[in-house]
């Protein structure tokens, strides 16, 4: 079974502060996506990231998909209380599944 | 632009009571999901139906049965409900059919959360 554990777990943070998430597994995936889930709504995708190694930059937001397609890393710049959710990775395995992560809580304090 | 509309918001069950939660989309997608989401564990896929008249079991079908009414109405339906079975559940679709899901979002409702006492 393909796991993909996302870390920290919960976050919490001052307005302007950085941070990066992450999202790990030991499985080779085909694709990365990020969702964003704020409270009392369903997730929103963000980004997809297909080739090792890539970089996508969506404003405040900085996507990488690792080399070895077995990872990826969300940092926020200067984050805002508008950034407050749940972010959720969901990787595309060899059988053409999505699998979601474990999710990361964040909250932006003003 | 409704997108994915889920209905009831909120429902609280008996053990044994059965319910259907409603989903419909406006988006003309012929593929179509039922996730639960669990505290720690993320979304995972209960079934799903990549058309209109099919239906294919996803990670945990055990206890729920779905009903493809027609392109835009896909149904979950719980006939005994289980304390296990307390959780939020989403429905989603996608343009692209489950097999190409890496390359397509998942338009997501609302959610229902459920309790099951």
């Amino acid at each position: 079974t393909q796991l993909l554990e996302q870390s920290p777990q919960f976050l919490s943070i001052q307005e302007g502060e950085n941070l990066t998430v992450y999202c790990n597994s030991s499985s080779v995936f085909s694709s990365l996506q990020w969702y964003r889930q704020e409270p009392g709504e369903g997730p929103v995708l963000l980004v997809t990231v297909v080739t090792g190694g890539e970089v996508k930059k969506l404003k405040r937001l900085t996507f990488q998909f690792g080399d070895a397609r077995k990872d990826s890393s969300l940092h926020i710049t200067a984050a805002q209380p508008g950034d407050t959710g749940l972010y959720l990775c969901a990787g595309g395995t060899a059988t053409n599944k999505l699998i979601f992560g474990t999710g990361t809580l964040l909250a932006v304090q003003p | 632009n409704a997108g994915v509309t889920q209905t009831p918001k909120f429902q609280v069950l008996k053990t044994g009571q059965s319910m259907t939660l409603q989903c419909a989309q406006d988006m003309n997608h012929n593929s179509m999901y039922w996730y639960r989401q669990d505290p720690g564990m993320g979304l995972r896929l209960i079934y799903y139906s990549a058309s209109e008249g099919t239906t294919d079991k996803g990670e945990v079908p055990n206890g729920y049965n779905v009903s493809r009414l027609n392109k835009r109405e896909f149904s979950l339906r719980l006939e005994s409900a289980a304390p296990s079975q307390t959780s939020v559940y989403f429905c989603a679709s996608s343009e692209r059919p489950p097999t190409q899901l890496y390359n397509s979002p998942l338009h997501f409702g609302n959610g229902t959360r459920l309790t099951v006492t």
